[in-house]
This record gives structure tokens, C-alpha cells and sequence, in this order.
């Protein structure tokens, strides 16, 4: 079945540090790839997508590319701030169906 | 943009009781909405997909009876935690389903804490 393998965490940066989160992917179909970005006590929001291999998603700073041959979309930002403080989820979605999410990656920024 | 609400943001109930959380689209039709559980510090756990106007689709181990689910128009859908107990208690997130470009929109969640 389809599944998203996530970079455990939890991980710490300072201020201002380039930020690297690992996501790949298994998918029988051409799956939609999803970051979704959770705030503490909140829903989840949609940071970025991307609906093709070799698309890229970018929102706030932060990116990622759809890489079809090493099935990865890795998130990245260059410089890290203090409000980045969340938990990150990947998740792809074939078509309209139910998302698979990877288990969060949960990111604290210190000053 | 599009928003997902719901209500009750925190809900605290005595044991026994039931439970209704309600899930909204805000300024958008979803004749497909999704419920999750949350449990402290782990992902998502996808409980049931709501369409509207037909019965809900629940995943292997969610108990129907016990979570039950009405989609009666395109911009509500509820969710009823019956006969809740200490267990059930968990961060329960809805969210609505993007027509174009996949995805999903979500709502801010509810804490529920069964005494």
C-alpha cells in the first residue's frame, strides 16, 4: 500500500540555520505530495504542494521538489526563524482519495 | 481562501456522556469531508470519510456505532463520540476535501477530555 516515510525528530536549529526534513514516498498510482505544517493546539495547514514529478513547492521560504526517481520530497528552508517552531507532516494523495500521512517531524528553532 | 471551522474548539465531558463536534466549510461546498484523531505527539489517524448525503466510510477498527458521523448538507458534517470514556479522549481534527489539485483543507481541531 501507499506509505510516507518521514525524518524522525525531534530536531533542533538555531536562528537562521538551513533546515533540511527528509520525506519519501511508496505509491502504487501517481500521488499529489503534501507538506502540512501543525502549530501547537492547532489543525494542520498546507505549507506546500506538489502534483508532478519534478514540480516545486515553495511557501514561506520553505521548498520542496517532487523527485520521482528517488521518490522524495525533502523539505527545506534556508534560514530557519523562531516561528518555524511546528511539527511537519508529509503526505501524498492519489487523485481525490484519503491522504497517507508520515508520522511528523517536530522542529524547534532557538534563538 | 477556503476555511475549514469547528466546534467546539475544547470540550470537557463527565464519563458516559455523548459528544457532538461539528465541522463547517466556510464559503465552499464539501461533499467530501475526513475525520482524524490525534493522539499526543503522533500523526494523524484517519477515522472515517463523510460524504454527503450517504452513509460514512469508516477505516478497519473505528467503531461506527460508537463514532458516528451525519454529512446532512454540503458545508456540515458531525461527529458524535457516544457513550465517551477516559479512552476517547483525544484531539479530534475534521477536514475537507480540495476538489482541484488534490489535497485537503483542515479545520483547527478539537481537544475532548473525558472525565
Amino acid at each position: 500500500g501507499d506509505s510516507v516515510t518521514q525524518m524522525e525528530g525531534p530536531v533542533t536549529l538555531s536562528e537562521e540555520a538551513f533546515l533540511t526534513i527528509n520525506c519519501t514516498y511508496t505509491a502504487t498510482g501517481y500521488p499529489s505530495l503534501f507538506w502540512y505544517v501543525q502549530y501547537p493546539g492547532e489543525g494542520l495547514q498546507l505549507l506546500l504542494k506538489a502534483t508532478k514529478a519534478d514540480d516545486k513547492g515553495s511557501n514561506k521560504g520553505f521548498e520542496a521538489t517532487y523527485r520521482k526517481e528517488t521518490t522524495s520530497f525533502h523539505l527545506e528552508k534556508g534560514s530557519v526563524q523562531v516561528s518555524d517552531s511546528a511539527v511537519y507532516f508529509c503526505a501524498l494523495g492519489i487523485g481525490n482519495e484519503k491522504l497517507t500521512f508520515g508520522t511528523g517531524t517536530r522542529l524547534t528553532i532557538i534563538p | 481562501g477556503a476555511v475549514v471551522s469547528q466546534h467546539p474548539s475544547r470540550v470537557i465531558c463527565k464519563s458516559g456522556t455523548s459528544v457532538k463536534i461539528e465541522c463547517r466549510s466556510l464559503d465552499f461546498q464539501a461533499t467530501t469531508m475526513f475525520w482524524y484523531r490525534q493522539f499526543p505527539k503522533q500523526s494523524l489517524m484517519l477515522m472515517a470519510t463523510s460524504n454527503e448525503g450517504s452513509k460514512a466510510t469508516y477505516e478497519q477498527g473505528v467503531e461506527k456505532d460508537k463514532f458516528l458521523i451525519n454529512h446532512a448538507s454540503l458545508t456540515l458534517s458531525t461527529l458524535t463520540v457516544t457513550s465517551a470514556h477516559p479512552e476517547d479522549s483525544s484531539f479530534y481534527i475534521c477536514s475537507a476535501r480540495v476538489t482541484s489539485g488534490g489535497g485537503q483543507i483542515f479545520g483547527p481541531g478539537t481537544r475532548l477530555t473525558v472525565l
